[in-house]
C-alpha cells in the first residue's frame, strides 16, 4: 500500500468546521482512500472511505482531489466528542493488508 | 450485535510466558486481521486471515502464531513473551479485505511483559 502524510496535530473551535488533509502522491489508480479515528483508549473507528468521488455520511465527508493525489476529511460541524487521531490509509482493491500511519490529533477548543 | 470483542482487555506476563489472545465477531466476517499499536505510534499489522483455514503475516509477524478454525474466531498466540511485545492489540474484521469495504475494530488488549 502506499504511503500517506498528514500534519502531526491540528485543533477546532468547538461548532466550527474542521478540514484535515491527506497527501498520498504515489496512489495508484486501485487505491480507496480509507479514514478512521481513534478515540483515546479505543480501538480504532471507520470514518468515510472513497475511490475517486467526494464521498458524504453522517460521520464526515471526504472530498477527493481531481488528481487524487490529495484528499480532506470534512467535520461540518467539530464537537468535544471529535477529539481523537485520524488517520488517512491507502487501501488497493485486491490488498488484504492495511498500513496505518501516525495520523493527525485533532484538538476540539470548547 | 456484539461487533468485534477482545479478551482480556488487561494482561500481565512474565517474560517466557505463553497467553492467547481472544478475538470474535458476530457479523460473519470472512477477513480478520490483528494490530499492535506501540505508544505514539499507528497500528502495524501482525497476521490477518480471509477466511477461515487461511492465514497470512503483516509487517510483524515475529513472535507470533494465529490460526482460524471458524469464521467467527480469530486467535493471537504468544508462544514465550518478551518486553518487547508490550503493546495494546487490536482485531479488526471486514466483510472483504479488499479496500472497497471498512475495519470494524475491537476495542483492544492492553498487554505488559515484565
Amino acid at each position: 500500500d502506499a504511503k500517506t502524510t498528514q500534519p502531526n496535530s491540528m485543533e477546532s473551535n468547538e461548532e466550527e468546521p474542521v478540514h484535515l488533509p491527506c497527501n498520498h502522491s504515489t496512489i495508484s489508480g486501485t487505491d480507496y482512500i480509507h479514514w478512521y479515528r481513534q478515540l483515546p483508549s479505543q480501538g480504532p473507528e471507520y470514518v468515510i472511505h472513497g475511490l475517486t468521488s467526494n464521498v458524504n455520511n453522517r460521520m464526515a465527508s471526504l472530498a477527493i482531489a481531481e488528481d487524487r493525489k490529495s484528499s480532506t476529511l470534512i467535520l461540518h460541524r467539530a464537537t468535544l466528542r471529535d477529539a481523537a487521531v485520524y488517520y488517512c490509509i491507502l487501501r488497493d482493491y485486491s490488498g488484504n493488508q492495511f498500513y496505518f500511519g501516525t495520523g493527525t490529533s485533532l484538538t476540539v477548543i470548547p | 450485535n456484539a461487533g468485534v470483542t477482545q479478551t482480556p482487555k488487561f494482561q500481565v506476563l512474565k517474560t517466557g510466558q505463553s497467553m492467547t489472545l481472544q478475538c470474535a465477531q458476530d457479523m460473519n466476517h470472512e477477513y480478520m486481521s490483528w494490530y499492535r499499536q506501540d505508544p505514539g505510534m499507528g497500528l502495524r499489522l501482525i497476521h490477518y486471515s480471509v477466511g477461515a483455514g487461511i492465514t497470512d503475516q503483516g509487517e510483524v509477524p515475529n513472535g507470533y502464531n494465529v490460526s482460524r478454525s471458524t469464521t467467527e474466531d480469530f486467535p493471537l498466540r504468544l508462544l514465550s513473551a518478551a518486553p518487547s511485545q508490550t503493546s495494546v492489540y487490536f482485531c479488526a474484521s471486514s466483510y472483504s479485505g479488499q479496500g472497497i469495504v471498512g475495519y470494524t475494530f475491537g476495542s483492544g488488549t492492553r498487554l505488559t511483559v515484565v
